[in-house]
């Protein structure tokens, strides 16, 4: 299967500035990426597929970008409700594997 | 937007089989347009993605869960299932199930609120 390595594991940001979160695939998954957002006690979300395609409501702090092996998450000035665990998703292969999350906390 | 709702018991011993079902209302599991998902995350963990059924029943499973799964849709009652024998603590998670979209490639874009498994003797 093929491994997604998030990174950092927890990335600290004051709100206002910009976040940006990593992930890489063990190989190549094209543009077939997704990301999800996911707050405490709820479901996850989607924010991202096709690596840089915003989902619908999603605000336009958020972007993505990459391809093949190295993807982008950017949040442009965080928001309180921003703070989150963010997990990367290739949907390329299966199985579909997600990575292990960041979580991206107030500073 | 679709509703996915999942239902089923929260509680069960190890070696006995979880059985989960997903509510679709504001949609069609007959839809060719989506397939239908599982995906659960034990506590304090990631996220694992179980299986994925299309509305024909052509169904795709996590090799490291093969052998144990098995999802099922009923068209006529617009929901989709999860069969998942032997469970043992380690199956202790919330499930979530998925709608996917896309073309060619899939991404869940609609997900149900969850549900609580424990297993526990």
């Amino acid at each position: 299967e093929k491994v997604m390595t998030q990174s950092p594991a927890t990335l600290s940001v004051s709100p206002g500035e910009r976040a940006t979160l990593s992930c890489r695939a063990s190989q190549g998954v094209s543009i077939h990426l997704a990301w999800y957002q996911q707050k405490h006690g709820q479901a996850p979300r989607l924010l991202i597929y096709g690596a840089s395609t915003r989902a619908a409501g999603i605000p336009a702090r958020f972007s993505g970008s990459g391809s093949g092996t190295d993807f982008t998450l950017t949040i442009s000035s965080l928001q309180s409700e921003d703070f989150a665990v963010y997990y990367c998703q290739q949907y390329n292969y299966w199985p579909y594997t997600f990575g292990q999350g960041t979580k991206l906390e107030i500073k | 937007q679709p509703q996915l709702q999942e239902s089923g018991p929260g509680l069960l011993k190890p070696s006995e089989t979880l059985s989960l079902t997903c509510t679709v209302s504001g949609g069609s599991v007959s839809s060719d347009t989506y397939y239908w998902a599982w995906i659960r995350q034990p506590p304090g963990k990631g996220l694992e993605w179980i299986g994925t059924i299309y509305y024909s029943g052509t169904t795709y499973y996590n090799p490291s869960l093969r052998g144990r799964i098995i999802m099922s849709v009923d068209t006529s009652k617009n929901r989709f299932s999860l069969n998942f024998t032997s469970v043992a603590a380690a199956d202790t998670a919330v499930y979530y199930c998925a709608r996917e979209a896309g073309d060619g490639y899939y991404y869940m874009d609609v997900w149900g609120k969850g549900t609580t498994v424990t297993v526990s003797s």
